[in-house]
């Protein structure tokens, strides 16, 4: 059965890089079946989906996000990582990784396979944006 | 960018039915997801493609989705499934892709 962790600093200080990393285990990072999402949640808010990444490399990222987001893979380790930059108090959020399952989609006559579910869920890491 | 609207609250005495709806335009072409989501923990998928149940999940808890709207229905309410819940689509008609609702509190009363 899958397990996400995520590890990494608890506290970021504005304008700097906040790096996270999600480590799986119960299976593995290279799997054809799965896409491997962040997804953030600000004190008291809603769930704000940051990007997806693929095994391969492939990534899709919230657009709102994407000037400032990068997702990689490390499947040696069977690990993913969030670096998001030039961080703010906004930032402020408790940070969470999932694996996302890969499903149909169709539109416009076409199908094809993206990233839909996500389960299972990390226990989410609070990252707090403070000097 | 696409949007899907839940209501902020609902509330249901124990043993009745809770409905929580999630609306976005045509999202009846659309897999939906639900999520819920207990004060401090991480959420946890209870249905997805619009009406499976993963497993673990009690058949109290089902789904039905067409046109306009997507509906998370929650039988024989308990206590314990007071929580937030999300409703959750992949949309690539505008490159926001993954997109959450904003949320529903179901108060158990």
């Amino acid at each position: 059965q899958l397990q996400l962790q995520e590890s990494g600093p608890g506290l970021v200080k504005p304008s700097e890089t906040l790096s996270l990393t999600c480590t799986v285990s119960g299976g593995s990072i290279s799997s054809s079946s799965y896409y491997w999402g962040w997804i953030r949640q600000p004190p008291g808010k809603g769930l704000e989906w940051i990007g997806s990444i693929y095994y391969s490399g492939s990534t899709y990222y919230n657009p709102s996000l994407k000037s400032r987001v990068t997702i990689s893979v490390d499947t040696s380790k069977n690990q993913f990582s969030l670096k998001l930059s030039s961080v703010t108090a906004a930032d402020t959020a408790v940070y969470y990784c999932a694996s996302q399952y890969e499903a149909g989609y169709c539109s416009g006559g076409s199908c094809y396979l993206v990233p839909q579910r996500f389960d299972p869920w990390g226990q989410g890491t609070l990252v707090t944006v403070s000097s | 960018s696409y949007v899907l609207t839940q209501p902020p609250s609902v509330s249901v005495a124990p043993g009745q039915t809770a409905r929580i709806t999630c609306g976005g335009n045509n999202i009846g072409s659309k897999s939906v997801h639900w999520y819920q989501q207990k004060p401090g923990q991480a959420p946890v998928l209870v249905v997805y493609d619009d009406s499976d149940r993963p497993s673990g999940i009690p058949e109290r808890f089902s789904g039905s989705n067409s046109g306009n709207t997507a509906t998370l229905t929650i039988s024989r309410v308990e206590a314990g499934d007071e929580a937030d819940y999300y409703c959750q689509v992949w949309d690539s008609s505008s490159d926001h892709f993954v997109v959450f609702g904003g949320g529903t509190k179901l108060t158990v009363l």
